[in-house]
């Protein structure tokens, strides 16, 4: 099956450092991906819509200068956080969507998320 | 805003029990996707329904599509410990670009 991979899996930083997280499609094309924030026992928020070739598009209250995502290719998003501080601390989340035969009926696949500790 | 509230959001059952979780929301969705979620790792799909009223089993877990594409229903049979994890109903278009909303979230704990 389809398999969304995410790197790294852990990461600790420093306050005030950037922190970029990667998001590929190992074995299908993803025109659009998706990130999400996930709190400890809580469920997923979206933050973005990663859309390859173009800007991202962000939900409301989520800082576009803070998280820049780019996304350069049909198999890799990225998510950067920007001078990240102890609040930004979380489970990042990634997923893309496979297109199914005749364009219905599409899944969406996961990564593994990224637990962020800022210090 | 669509909106999935789920119920309930916790619950803690001994092994054996059957339990149904629901997913409700206001608005229509074309499609809507159950997952499971273990601690640390991203969620993985169990199904997708599409159609109002469709009915999916899948060994011990049957989902079900409400009639109007508004709401859903998770039910477990014979529970074990291996169903421990957070369920969540995501909903949404059918197409690839579109983005899933997803419920609140039940986190189901099953002890021996």
């Amino acid at each position: 099956g389809a398999v969304v991979s995410q790197h790294p899996s852990r990461v600790i930083c420093k306050s005030g450092t950037s922190v970029k997280i990667e998001c590929r499609s190992l074995d299908f094309q993803a025109t659009t991906m998706f990130w999400y924030r996930q709190f400890p026992k809580q469920s997923l928020m979206l933050m973005a819509t990663s859309n390859e070739g173009s800007k991202a598009t962000y939900e409301q209250g989520v800082e576009k200068d803070k998280f820049l995502i780019n996304h350069a290719s049909l198999t890799l998003s990225t998510l950067t956080v920007t001078s990240a501080h102890p609040e930004d601390s979380s489970f990042y989340i990634c997923s893309a969507r496979r297109t199914g035969p005749l364009r219905v009926n599409t899944e969406a696949f996961f990564g593994q998320g990224t637990r962020l500790t800022v210090v | 805003t669509q909106l999935l509230e789920q119920s309930p959001q916790f619950l803690s059952i001994q092994e054996g029990e059957n339990l149904t979780v629901y997913c409700n929301s206001s608005s229509v969705f074309s499609s809507l996707q159950w997952y499971r979620q273990e601690p640390g790792e991203g969620p993985v799909l169990l199904v997708t329904v599409v159609t109002g009223g469709e009915v999916k089993k899948l060994k011990r877990l049957t989902f079900q599509f409400g009639d109007a594409r508004k709401d859903s229903s998770l039910h477990i049979t014979a529970a074990q410990t291996g169903d421990t994890g957070l369920y969540l109903c995501a909903g949404g278009g059918k197409e690839g670009f579109q983005k899933l909303v997803f419920g609140t979230g039940t986190r189901l704990l099953v002890s021996p």
